[in-house]
């Protein structure tokens, strides 16, 4: 069964403190990997997508990084307007343009 | 503003009671979604519809019909609304070539009583 993990579910950051979010996906044939960031009373907003093991975007302080298993969204330097529901997706070869999503990390970074 | 809008934001509806959430993208997309959001469920797909005339059950379709009127418009409609389907709505559009994936509406706020 495909399936997309978030970890972890809620991460609290100091402004400043750099950390990584976690999705570990299981799809039989991966087309793409999709971040959204998601704030409180609005719809997901798109980040990034990633093809291919070994690709890297990067947008601001974030960086997202993707394997065979899993993609990393790095957080440099973050600052409070970076506090959100970064949501992680995958589209299928199999099922193209339906997206599975996991159910997100919610980040707050307090000054 | 291009995107997706969704109407009407908030809803409170008694059980039994029917209802039609609109949905409207200006992009052209060829590709419509409706998804409902739960906390600790994340986003779950509802129908889509691939493109005008066409649409297709998603993982969670029981209690919603839905209607592709347009390639702009697709409609979500709760004929008998129960307390399970209190959730937040998302309405999203897309295009196979494009790199975006989905492009989001706002969302609806639907309370059953």
């Amino acid at each position: 069964e495909d399936q997309v993990t978030q970890s972890p579910e809620a991460l609290r950051l100091q402004e400043g403190e750099s950390s990584s979010l976690n999705c570990s996906y299981t799809v039989s044939g991966l087309r793409g990997l999709f971040w959204y960031r998601q704030d409180p009373g609005k719809g997901p907003e798109f980040l990034f997508t990633l093809y291919s093991a070994g690709e890297e975007k990067e947008k601001e302080r974030l960086k997202a990084t993707l394997t065979k298993k899993e993609s990393f969204l790095h957080i440099t330097a973050p600052k409070p307007e970076d506090s959100a529901t970064y949501l992680c997706a995958v589209e299928p070869f199999y099922n193209t343009d339906k997206l599975i999503f996991g159910t997100g990390t919610r980040l707050q970074v307090f000054p | 503003n291009a995107g997706v809008t969704q109407t009407p934001k908030f809803q409170v509806l008694k059980t039994g009671q029917s209802m039609t959430l609109q949905c409207a993208q200006d992009m052209n997309h060829n590709s419509m979604y409706w998804y409902r959001q739960d906390p600790g469920m994340g986003l779950r797909l509802i129908y889509y519809s691939a493109s005008e005339g066409t649409t297709d059950k998603g993982e969670v379709p029981n209690g919603y019909n839905v209607s592709r009127l347009n390639k702009r418009e697709f409609s979500l409609r709760l004929e008998s609304a129960a307390p399970s389907q209190t959730s937040v709505y998302f309405c999203a559009s897309s295009e196979r070539s494009d790199t975006y994936g989905y492009t989001f509406g706002s969302g609806t706020r639907l309370t059953v009583v």
